[in-house]
């Protein structure tokens, strides 16, 4: 049973690019979350998702970042216009549809590098 | 609101030594809590949680916490470290039925030989 794959591991973008991190939760599991790590500091959650709908998008920055979940394929948080800020680890995380004590398991993280 | 609050960024222990890792939380309802393990350039696996049943813990590698509402803390504990404990602890805070995870700084864990 794979765990929750994410893609690219790392990325590296110049200013002004887009990055686009791919997210594919574990079997079974319909809830998406992301979160970004900077240097020297916990995970700051971003965005909560369900098939087709973004449920929680408070932590998201309002410029520059989406974040998508379709029907078909894996998740995908974008950011456009990249600046050397946006330079972290973005961790993604699933749980399953079961309301309750659903427990959210994270990848292995994508590490964006800005130049 | 909920918010999470880790003593100490980082711990040195010597090998073989007790593991006390501090974490207090503030939560506006019955919370449940998580900590979670990181090693370097990997993402973060789930070490135990607390989900409002027993209020000691146990997880995985021999650790273990206590859930203690008086002091609204969930320390992480384990009887003797060992070389492979050496990664960044994170304590982390759900309301019940609120997805949204927050998470502390982390505290980073040495392992002295």
């Amino acid at each position: 049973n794979a765990g929750v794959m994410q893609n690219p591991r790392h990325l590296v973008r110049r200013r002004g690019q887009e990055a686009r991190l791919r997210c594919s939760p574990m079997k079974g599991h319909s809830h998406v979350y992301w979160y970004r790590q900077l240097p020297e500091e916990g995970l700051k959650f971003m965005v909560y998702l369900q098939k087709e709908n973004i449920i929680d998008e408070s932590g998201m920055p309002k410029e520059r970042f989406s974040a998508e979940f379709p029907k078909e394929g894996p998740s995908i948080l974008r950011i456009q216009q990249v600046v050397r800020g946006d330079s972290a680890a973005y961790f993604c995380a699933s749980s399953p549809e079961i309301s309750g004590q659903e427990t959210q398991y994270f990848g292995p993280g994508t590490r964006l590098l800005v130049l | 609101a909920q918010s999470v609050t880790q003593l100490g960024s980082h711990v040195s222990v010597s090998e073989g030594a007790l593991v006390l890792l501090r974490c207090n939380y503030s939560s506006s309802v019955p919370p449940y809590l998580f900590w979670y393990v990181q090693y370097p350039n990997q993402g973060l696996q789930l070490l135990l949680k607390y989900t409002s049943a027993a209020t000691l813990v146990k997880g995985i590698n021999g650790f273990e916490a206590e859930f203690k509402k008086s002091e609204t803390s969930f320390h992480l504990t384990k009887p003797s470290a060992h070389m492979s404990d050496a990664a960044e602890y994170f304590c982390a805070v759900r309301e019940g039925g609120y997805q949204k995870v927050t998470f502390g700084i982390g505290t980073k864990l040495q392992v002295i030989p």
